[in-house]
């Protein structure tokens, strides 16, 4: 069964609107924290931003915010203010502490239009 | 502060052949991760090592492997090459923000081919 689940193969968004990528995750662990990687075109992985399963507040970093909704097991990404930079694919993980592994989705590619 | 460093950037073999790719992790880290990243695919989880311990491996045959050593660095060996290993390798170190939370920083990769 999938860990991750990103449903967006493809995303645009206009310049300086925003947007949100989905992500929902699997795990009976109790403990657990999900993440959001931005890749470019070069191939390097850009770590964005952290929640952590028992975090009460929903993290910001930035432009960017994670809409985490524990109940549906969702971990959407917002990003506020798109850049023409913020063109690259994006994934959500999961650091399963029960399996003691790092899960990740197979991505969202968001093409930010002058 | 150096970030994660990979080594060969790029690296062509033929079928059959071994592969052997290298890590430096982030100064003050003892996690290091592999993962392989198949054109236009999700990454997939190789290998973890701590310490200098192997802690956790994905679902790859035996002829994917590795060791750390006592600086922390790390080796992923690949042995008999086949073409469908053609993918970009990415290693990742980790520091604990707080308890229990490891976000990994990633390195540029290194592009193995295959042919």
């Amino acid at each position: 069964a999938q860990k991750i689940t990103q449903t967006q193969p493809g995303m645009f968004v206009q310049e300086k609107e925003a947007v949100t990528l989905d992500c929902t995750y699997d795990t009976s662990d109790p403990s657990y924290g999900l993440f959001w990687y931005k890749q470019p075109s070069s191939g390097e992985m850009i770590f964005l931003i952290y929640q952590g399963s028992y975090d009460q507040q929903n993290a910001t970093e930035g432009r960017y915010s994670l809409n985490f909704q524990k109940a549906r097991k969702s971990a959407n990404l917002v990003i506020s203010a798109s850049q023409l930079g913020d063109s690259a694919m994006y994934f959500c993980a999961m650091r399963d502490f029960l399996g003691n592994q790092f899960y990740f989705g197979t991505g969202t590619s968001l093409t930010v239009i002058p | 502060e150096a970030g994660v460093t990979q080594s060969p950037t790029h690296l062509i073999k033929t079928r059959g052949q071994q592969a052997t790719l290298r890590c430096s992790p982030i100064s003050g880290h003892t996690s290091v991760y592999w993962y392989q990243q198949a054109l236009g695919l999700g990454l997939q989880f190789l290998l973890w090592y701590d310490e200098g311990e192997e802690r956790n491996r994905g679902n790859f045959p035996p002829r994917f492997s590795g060791r750390q050593f006592p600086n922390y660095s790390s080796e992923l060996n690949v042995n008999a090459l086949e073409l469908e290993d053609s993918a970009l390798y990415l290693c990742a170190s980790s520091l604990v923000l707080r308890e229990g939370a490891d976000t990994q920083y990633f390195g540029p990769g290194t592009r193995l081919t295959v042919l």
